[in-house]
This record gives structure tokens, sequence and C-alpha cells, in this order.
């Protein structure tokens, strides 16, 4: 059973780009969760969804960002207009309803 | 609001020196308690999970107990691999299922 997968794993974009970042939870999850960390700080909760619900979206900024988790096809965590501190790594995680692993992230730079 | 410490920041170990990681919490109900190991550039890696106080799981030189306010990762006979940053995470009771992660403890194990 494959693990949670996330692409891209590097992700380089100049200011006023847009970012997608993907992820396809392991076989049988239906929970995915998006959390970043920015540098020297702590895993901080973004968004919880399930297929093609938004379940808590207390974490994400009020602007610029949005999530979805279609009935097909990966979850996807968009940034428009990408600013300089939004530098971090973006980690997806997916969960049967309790436990949740964790992929290897995607590394956003903003030039 | 759901908060987590941990401490120390940092711990440096001689091969073979048990000690203790703590995690320190505060939740509106705690529906359980999450330890996690993260590796440099990689995404967190699911160690163990604790839902009552008094509570322990093991699994190799690691092991994890839980009271009402704290959390402790023990660490017996430690290896150079056993050298990450530890996290810690809560999840409440009500509301949805996001997880609250604490800072961190790194940890470094000398041979």
């Amino acid at each position: 059973n494959a693990g949670v997968m996330q692409n891209p794993r590097h992700l380089v974009r100049r200011r006023g780009q847009e970012a997608r970042l993907r992820c396809s939870p392991m076989k049988g999850h239906s929970h995915v969760y998006w959390y970043r960390q920015l540098p020297e700080e702590g895993l901080k909760f973004m968004v919880y969804l399930q297929k093609e619900n938004i379940i808590d979206e207390s974490g994400m900024p009020k602007e610029r960002f949005s999530a979805e988790f279609p009935k097909e096809g990966p979850s996807i965590l968009r940034i428009q207009q990408v600013v300089r501190g939004d530098s971090a790594a973006y980690f997806c995680a997916s969960s049967p309803g309790g436990e949740q692993f964790f992929g290897p992230g995607t590394r956003l730079t903003v030039l | 609001e759901d908060q987590v410490t941990q401490s120390p920041e940092a711990l440096r170990l001689q091969e073979g020196e048990s000690s203790s990681l703590n995690c320190s919490y505060t939740v509106s109900g705690l529906r359980g308690l999450f330890w996690y190991r993260q590796d440099p550039g990689k995404g967190p890696e699911f160690l163990f999970t604790l839902y009552s106080a008094g509570e322990e799981k093991e699994k190799e030189r690691l092991k994890a107990t839980l009271t009402k306010k704290e959390s402790f990762l023990h660490i017996t006979a430690p290896k150079p691999e056993d050298s990450a940053t530890y996290l810690c995470a809560v999840q409440a009771n009500q509301g949805a299922q996001k997880l609250v992660f604490g800072q961190g403890t790194r940890l470094t194990i000398n041979p």
C-alpha cells in the first residue's frame, strides 16, 4: 500500500504567480488534511477535506488560498499571487478516520 | 485555545544514554495525543497514539506515556539512528479532527 503522495516535491515560483500543490491520499483514506511548516516554526493546520467537501478551513488564510478534494483525482492546494511569506513546506496527511499519515511534503520557494 | 508545549527544544545524548522528552498540553477535551518523528527534509512519521491517562505504548527503544496534563516519550539506550525531531500533537474531542502540534524536540544521539 503506497503512502501519501505529494507532488511536486519542490516548487519555485516568482511573486505574483500561482502555485498548485497536489496530494494523493493512501488507498482507502477519505480524509485529507493540509498543514504548513514555516522555517523554524511548527506544523500549523490549514484545512480538512473529505471527498467534495471542505469540513474545516479555520487555518486557511482568508485570501489567495483555496483547497479542493474532488470526487476523482488528488486533493489540490492552490495559492494565488504568491508572496515571499508563502515560502514554506506544505504537508498533506490522510486518514481513514483516526491516525493521520503524512506525505513527504512540497517545499515552495517564492523568489 | 488548544496548546502544546514541548521541552527541551534540543537534546544531545551519547549513544546508550537514556532520557525523556516532555509534551505538556491544554485541550478542551482530549480525543487523542500523537507522537511523530520527523527527519530533515521529510514528512512526519507516525509513532504512537494515546487516548487516556495512564495509557502506555512501546515501540523498540521508545515508550510513550500519558497523564491528564502531559505526555512523555522515553528513549532507552538510544542509537545514532534515533536522531530526529520528535513532534507531539493533540486532537480535541469537539470540532473537526485537526492536530495541534508542539514545536518539537530536536534529538541528537552521538556515537
